[in-house]
């Protein structure tokens, strides 16, 4: 069984670019959660969806958004970099069912440079 | 504030003993616990979990204790191999927060010949 993926694996932008990250998660999975990792904040959360909806979000500014796609496919775009959001971005899946706290298992990251 | 704390950093074991990692949480309203291994250049693989109603859960060379009365977690690492050099990181579901993990500082383990 595919464990969940992540695309790109590496990323460079610029300050003021915006970058969208894809993630597909285990099949049969219809939750997404995003984290991002970095050195000095550790791993936070940044959103969740599940069958489409967002159902959660972490303390990020509005510059994150995100989408889930009706194969449970999700995509999160950052607007305007900054030279703070250089970080690994994580991707994790669970969830067949809406309110089961079942494991989540979480792709390579794509990590993203910003210049 | 709320957080999920890790007691050491780091930690080095002579390969073959046992490993013992500790973890703090501070929500008493926290209802699942996870711990996870993360190895340089991937993401968090998932190790072993415990939901707040069970004190300790068995894995393959893996224990997991809760003691809800201090807020303490630990993962117990047996016989420990050269493999098991990793970041370590616990992490909380809080109740009602659908699937938003919050996660401690990490603890590297680095197992010494």
């Amino acid at each position: 069984k595919a464990g969940v993926t992540q695309t790109p694996r590496y990323l460079i932008k610029t300050r003021g670019q915006q970058v969208t990250l894809s993630c597909s998660p285990i099949s049969g999975h219809r939750s997404v959660s995003w984290y991002q990792q970095t050195p000095g904040q550790g791993l936070q959360f940044l959103f969740e969806y599940f069958s489409e909806t967002q159902r959660n979000k972490g303390n990020f500014p509005g510059r994150f958004s995100g989408r889930q796609f009706s194969n449970s496919r999700s995509e999160m775009n950052v607007s305007t970099l900054e030279l703070g959001d250089s970080a690994l971005y994580l991707c994790a899946s669970s969830g067949r069912l809406a309110g089961a706290l079942d494991t989540q298992y979480f792709g390579p990251g794509t990590r993203l440079t910003v210049l | 504030g709320e957080s999920v704390g890790l007691h050491l950093p780091t930690l080095s074991v002579q390969e073959g003993d046992n490993s013992i990692i500790n973890c703090a949480y501070s929500n008493s309203a926290s209802d699942y616990f996870i711990w996870y291994k993360q190895e340089s250049g991937k993401g968090p693989q998932f190790i072993i979990d415990i939901r707040s109603n069970m004190d300790k859960r068995q894995g393959q060379r893996v224990t997991v204790l809760l003691n809800k009365t201090v807020k303490h977690l630990s993962l117990q690492i047996a016989a420990t191999q050269p493999g098991d050099s990793a970041v370590y990181f616990c992490a909380e579901n809080r109740a009602g927060s659908a699937r938003q993990l919050t996660f401690g500082s990490g603890t590297q383990l680095t197992v010494l010949p």
